[in-house]
C-alpha cells in the first residue's frame, strides 16, 4: 500500500528565502506525482504535475524534482513571498490507482 | 472553462436528514472522485468513478452513495446524516484513472447538528 509522508509538517521562513519542501513515498512504481497548494478554507490548486518519466518540472519560482528510485520528491520555492503562505500537499499515483495524499507542509512566509 | 463545479458551498443538516452534494466537470474527464478533509486526518477517498456507469468504494465509503449516469456529473448522496459526517468535501477529476493530474472543485463545507 502506497504511503506518502511530508517533512517538515510546518515551516516558517523570512521573506526572500529559498526553501525546500520534501515528499517521500514507499512504492517507487509511481505513474505521476502532483504538488498542490491549499489556502486556509479553500480548495486545492494544482502547482506541478510530474510524470514518472520526468525528473523535474518548473513553473515560475517553483521547481519540483522527482527521484523514483529513492522514493522522493522535492518542491523548491525561490525567493519566497508572504503570498506563498499556504499548506502544500504532495500526491502520488500508481498506474490504475487513486492518488494518495501526504499530510501536507504548512508554510508561513514572514514579511 | 469552468473546470470542476461543486454545489452547494456550505450546508447545515440535522442528524438523520439526507442530501446530495453536486459535482460537475466540463473537461470530458473519465475519472471523478470524492474526498473528505478533516483536521489531522488529511484527505480521505470516499468513492470514485472511472467512467459513466462505473463506481467503486474508497477508504471511507460508509454512509455515502454515488452514481455516475453521465460523464459530466458525479453526485454524492448522504443517506442519513450523522455528526461524524461534518467535514469539507472535495470533488476531483482527471483525464483517466491511470493518467493525468487531479483538478479539484472548491469544496462543500458540511455541518451536521
Amino acid at each position: 500500500k502506497q504511503e506518502v509522508t511530508q517533512i517538515p509538517a510546518a515551516l516558517s521562513v523570512p521573506e526572500g528565502e529559498n526553501l525546500v519542501l520534501n515528499c517521500s513515498f514507499t512504492d517507487s512504481a509511481i505513474y505521476n506525482l502532483q504538488w498542490f497548494r491549499q489556502d486556509p478554507g479553500k480548495g486545492l490548486t494544482s502547482l506541478l504535475l510530474i510524470q514518472s518519466s520526468q525528473r523535474e518540472q518548473t513553473s515560475g519560482r517553483l521547481n519540483a524534482s522527482l527521484d523514483k528510485s529513492s522514493g522522493r520528491s522535492t518542491l523548491y520555492i525561490a525567493a519566497s513571498q508572504p503570498g506563498d503562505s499556504a499548506t502544500y500537499l504532495c500526491a502520488v499515483r500508481n498506474y490504475g490507482q487513486n492518488f494518495v495524499f501526504g499530510p501536507g507542509t504548512r508554510l508561513s512566509v514572514l514579511p | 472553462n469552468a473546470g470542476v463545479t461543486q454545489t452547494p458551498k456550505f450546508q447545515v443538516l440535522k442528524t438523520g436528514q439526507s442530501m446530495t452534494l453536486q459535482c460537475a466537470q466540463d473537461m470530458n474527464h473519465e475519472y471523478m472522485s470524492w474526498y473528505r478533509q478533516d483536521p489531522g486526518m488529511g484527505l480521505r477517498l470516499i468513492h470514485y468513478s472511472v467512467g459513466a456507469g462505473i463506481t467503486d468504494q474508497g477508504e471511507v465509503p460508509n454512509g455515502y452513495n454515488v452514481s455516475r449516469s453521465t460523464t459530466e456529473d458525479f453526485p454524492l448522496r448522504l443517506l442519513s446524516a450523522a455528526p461524524s459526517q461534518t467535514s469539507v468535501y472535495f470533488c476531483a477529476s482527471s483525464y483517466s484513472f491511470g493518467g493525468g493530474g487531479y483538478t479539484f472543485g472548491s469544496g462543500t463545507r458540511l455541518t451536521v447538528v
